[in-house]
């Protein structure tokens, strides 16, 4: 069965700093993977996500995540922390071509200090 | 921009009751999904719906739920005899096509089984 795991329930930063927000996944055919972010009181918006083409996915907000096979992951990262980033954090999957459902991880709360 | 929203963002009812949650999904979409959160747990994937019939449900969707889509634009998830454990953030989402495979999610309803 396909699953995600995240590891850091929370993650704090300084401004400035790099985000690393981690993922792995475990599914028997090749996945889509996606990274959600959800604002105090708002729905989920997606980050970005891959789809079998390019393995470094840009995506919004200056944030970029690179899907690597050999290590079943797809580490969210950002160069520089904005105060604006304090978020929660999702990894999603799922497995191409069977279904539309999205599975997520267990989210990554992100704190950023000034 | 187009976004899904969702009413009443809080629902409170008593065990056994009845209570529907509506979405109105982005207009040009044909891809619906639910979604729950039950407090401190991870998303979980409750149905999808295209074509005017279910597509795929997960467990959690037993005889208790159903989904429908009464108009062109509402699509509202009815849980017929609430119980305690149903008390969780339910998340309405909707899709272009399933190639895309992006979920565009609305801000939830925190429904409160007493």
């Amino acid at each position: 069965a396909q699953s995600v795991t995240q590891l850091g329930s929370h993650v704090s930063v300084s401004e400035g700093a790099l985000v690393l927000l981690r993922c792995n996944y475990s599914s028997s055919v090749p996945p889509y993977l996606f990274w959600y972010v959800q604002y105090p009181n708002q729905g989920l918006q997606l980050l970005l996500k891959y789809t079998s083409a390019a393995t470094l996915v840009k995506g919004i907000n200056g944030f970029e995540a690179e899907f690597k096979k050999s290590e079943t992951s797809f580490h969210l990262t950002k160069p520089s922390a904005h105060m604006s980033d304090a978020a929660e954090y999702f990894c999603a999957v799922t497995p191409s071509g069977a279904t539309n459902k999205l599975i997520f991880g267990t989210g990554t709360l992100l704190a950023v200090q000034p | 921009e187009p976004e899904v929203t969702q009413t009443p963002s809080h629902q409170v009812t008593q065990m056994g009751q009845e209570v529907i949650l509506r979405c109105v999904p982005i207009s040009n979409h044909l891809y619906f999904y639910w979604y729950r959160q039950i407090l401190g747990q991870k998303v979980e994937f409750l149905v999808s719906f295209y074509n005017n019939e279910i597509s795929e449900k997960s467990e959690i969707f037993d005889d208790q739920f159903s989904v429908e889509r009464p108009d062109g634009s509402n699509f509202t998830l009815k849980i017929r005899s609430t119980k305690l454990e149903d008390s969780a953030m339910y998340f309405c989402a909707s899709g272009r096509d399933s190639g895309n495979y992006e979920q565009f999610f609305g801000p939830g309803t925190r429904l409160t089984v007493l």
